[in-house]
């Protein structure tokens, strides 16, 4: 079976730096996602990937070591809105684009 | 416009009811997708198409139908609902070249009484 895993909650201060965790353990690897969803909101597309190391995006950044099925998200200058779930998936090989999904890590950002 | 639109966007309705959930784009993606979201369970996979008329089972496909009869539309049903289907349903597409992220819609809220 597919197992990702991610803390369940993350509390953090405005204009800090915080780092959720991904681990995952799939049969096949094409792939690690992360979206943002806001409560009651649609997941939105984060960062994407696919080979070892780091991708930065403005205040987000994203780490892959594919070796220890391990994968964070880097999140900079914290602001009130980045009060949401981050959702780690993984795409898979030979199923087309399927992605499996962790539970997600709901952030709380105070003040 | 919203790429992406599904609808209802929620519905009570009552044990033993057939329900369709209806999902449209414009963004010209050939891949949709059906998920269903619980609290503590995260996304799982019910059904995807990669094409019209072409259909695959996901994770949980038993006791859900989907029909992709044009380009731009998927549809789920319920044939018989029960209140364990009561979820949050998203529908999402994505392309087949580069990243392949997939977009989701704003989500139907379905309860089952």
């Amino acid at each position: 079976g597919q197992n990702i895993d991610q803390p369940t909650e993350m509390t953090a201060t405005e204009g800090a730096i915080v780092q959720i965790n991904c681990t995952y353990q799939t049969s096949g690897f094409n792939g690690l996602f992360w979206y943002q969803q806001h409560a009651g909101e649609a997941p939105t597309f984060l960062s994407y990937n696919v080979l070892d190391g780091l991708e930065e995006k403005g205040r987000f950044s994203s780490f892959l070591s594919r070796s220890k099925g391990y994968s964070y998200l880097l999140l900079k200058e914290l602001q009130m809105k980045d009060s949401a779930s981050y959702l780690c998936a993984v795409r898979l090989t030979g199923g087309g684009n399927k992605l499996t999904f962790g539970t997600g890590t709901q952030l709380k950002v105070e003040l | 416009d919203a790429d992406v639109t599904q609808t209802p966007r929620n519905r009570i309705t009552k044990t033993g009811k057939r329900i369709m959930l209806e999902c449209s784009q414009t963004k010209g993606h050939d891949r949709m997708y059906w998920y269903r979201q619980d609290p503590g369970l995260g996304l799982r996979l019910i059904y995807y198409s990669f094409d019209v008329k072409d259909i695959n089972k996901g994770e949980i496909s038993d006791g859900y139908s989907v029909s992709r009869q044009a380009q731009a539309k998927f549809s789920l049903s319920l044939e018989s609902a029960i209140p364990n289907q009561t979820a949050l349903y998203f529908c999402a597409t994505s392309d087949h070249t580069g990243v392949n992220e997939q977009f989701f819609g704003p989500g139907t809220r379905l309860t089952v009484l």
